[in-house]
Parts: C-alpha cells; sequence; structure tokens
C-alpha cells in the first residue's frame, strides 16, 4: 500500500488567495483526520470524519477553513482567504477503528503563506 | 491545549546509551500512544498501551502507563544515530475518537 498521500508536497501563496490541500487516505480506513503542526502550538487536531462523515470540526480556526470528504478516497483542507499565520504544516491521518485506532499519517503539506 | 506534555523537551545523548520520555496527561484515556517524527516528515506510530495494561514491549522500546499518575514513559534501549528525532505521546480520551498530541521531545543521538 501506497500509505496514506497528501498534495502538493509544498505551497507558497500569497496572503488573500485560495489554498486547497488534498489527502487520499489508506484504503480500507474509514476514518480521516486532519492535524496542522507549528512551532508554537504543536499539533492541533482541526477536523475527523467517520465514514465520511465530520464527527468533530471544534479544532477548525475559524470559517476560512472548511474541510470536505466527498468519498472514501478523498477529502480536502481549504482556507479562503488565506493569511500568514496560517503558515504551518497540515497532516493528514487515516485508521480504522477498533484497532486502537493508531494513526497513519502522511508526508504533510508545508504551507507558506506570505 | 495540548493533552499531553513531555519531559524532557530535548534530550541529547550518546549512541548506546538509554534514552527516557516522559509525558503526563489530564484526562481518563483509553489508550495511549507513541509517535515518531523525523524532520520534514509526517509521524510514524511506534507503540500503543491500553488503560488496563502497565508496560508493553517492542523490540527496543519500552512503554510503562500508570493511569494514577496520569503519566507513561518511552524507555529506547542501546540507542542509535537513526533514531535521532522528535518523538510524541497521543493520549485517546475515554469519550469520542479524539487523539491529543503533546509537545513532543527532541531526542539527539550522537555517534
Amino acid at each position: 500500500d501506497a500509505g496514506v498521500i497528501q498534495s502538493p508536497r509544498h505551497e507558497v501563496t500569497e496572503m488573500g488567495q485560495e489554498v486547497t490541500l488534498r489527502c487520499k487516505p489508506i484504503s480500507g480506513h474509514n476514518s480521516l483526520f486532519w492535524y496542522r503542526q507549528t512551532m508554537m502550538r504543536g499539533l492541533e487536531l482541526l477536523i475527523y470524519f467517520n465514514n465520511n462523515v465530520p464527527i468533530d470540526d471544534s479544532g477548525m480556526p475559524e470559517d476560512r477553513f472548511s474541510a470536505k470528504m466527498p468519498n472514501a478516497s478523498f477529502s480536502t483542507l481549504k482556507i479562503q482567504p488565506s493569511e500568514p499565520r496560517d503558515s504551518a504544516v497540515y497532516f493528514c491521518a487515516s485508521s480504522i477503528p477498533g484497532q486502537g485506532e493508531k494513526l497513519f499519517f502522511g508526508s504533510g503539506t508545508q504551507l507558506s503563506v506570505l | 491545549s495540548q493533552q499531553g506534555e513531555e519531559d524532557p523537551q530535548a534530550l541529547s545523548i550518546q549512541e548506546g546509551e538509554n534514552a527516557t520520555m516522559n509525558c503526563s496527561y489530564k484526562t481518563s484515556i483509553n489508550n495511549l500512544q507513541w509517535y515518531r517524527q523525523n524532520s520534514g516528515r509526517g509521524l510514524v506510530h511506534l507503540i500503543l498501551i491500553r488503560s488496563n495494561e502497565r508496560e508493553k514491549h517492542s523490540g527496543r522500546l519500552r512503554v510503562t502507563l500508570d493511569t494514577s499518575k496520569k503519566s507513561s514513559s518511552l524507555l529506547i534501549t542501546a540507542s542509535r544515530a537513526a533514531d535521532t528525532a522528535s518523538y510524541f505521546c497521543a493520549t485517546r480520551e475515554t469519550s469520542g475518537s479524539r487523539l491529543t498530541f503533546g509537545e513532543g521531545t527532541q531526542l539527539t543521538v550522537n555517534p
């Protein structure tokens, strides 16, 4: 299996632009998580889905952030409009409930908003 | 806020020595997990210990859990330069599927 696949690997954009991050979970995994990692705040859970349904989005910073999971093999995290304070590494992870729910992480997207 | 707090924040040792990292948490948990992150990479799951377990081993890793003290430790024995990475504990609370990460310990193993 190829593991969790995220794209793009790096994204540099200007303040005010829309940013879309993409994630393909491991086949057969029915839970998907979006995390953000910064030096100041560490790893923060933004949102997670079970069976394509958003379960907990309490970590989404504000209305500029939105996430979708249209099917079991694809999810997006969108920031519109982006701001410099959104600069971070965004990780997607997937898991299988019932197996201790250990997470399998993608390689992350390094986002820089100028 | 972070559920888990790792101690120390940074640890530097010589190859062959043992490395011990500690994690404290605040709420009741279902399980506690340790992850490793190499620079510029995603996190990799190392080991999981359930709330009714006290100790677990996996290769050179040994994890303990003390639910009365709400703390866990990760011991890496006979460390290698390749063990250099950040190590995070993560707790799964008894309610919900949320997995909350601590701030991590940066381990450097000098050859």
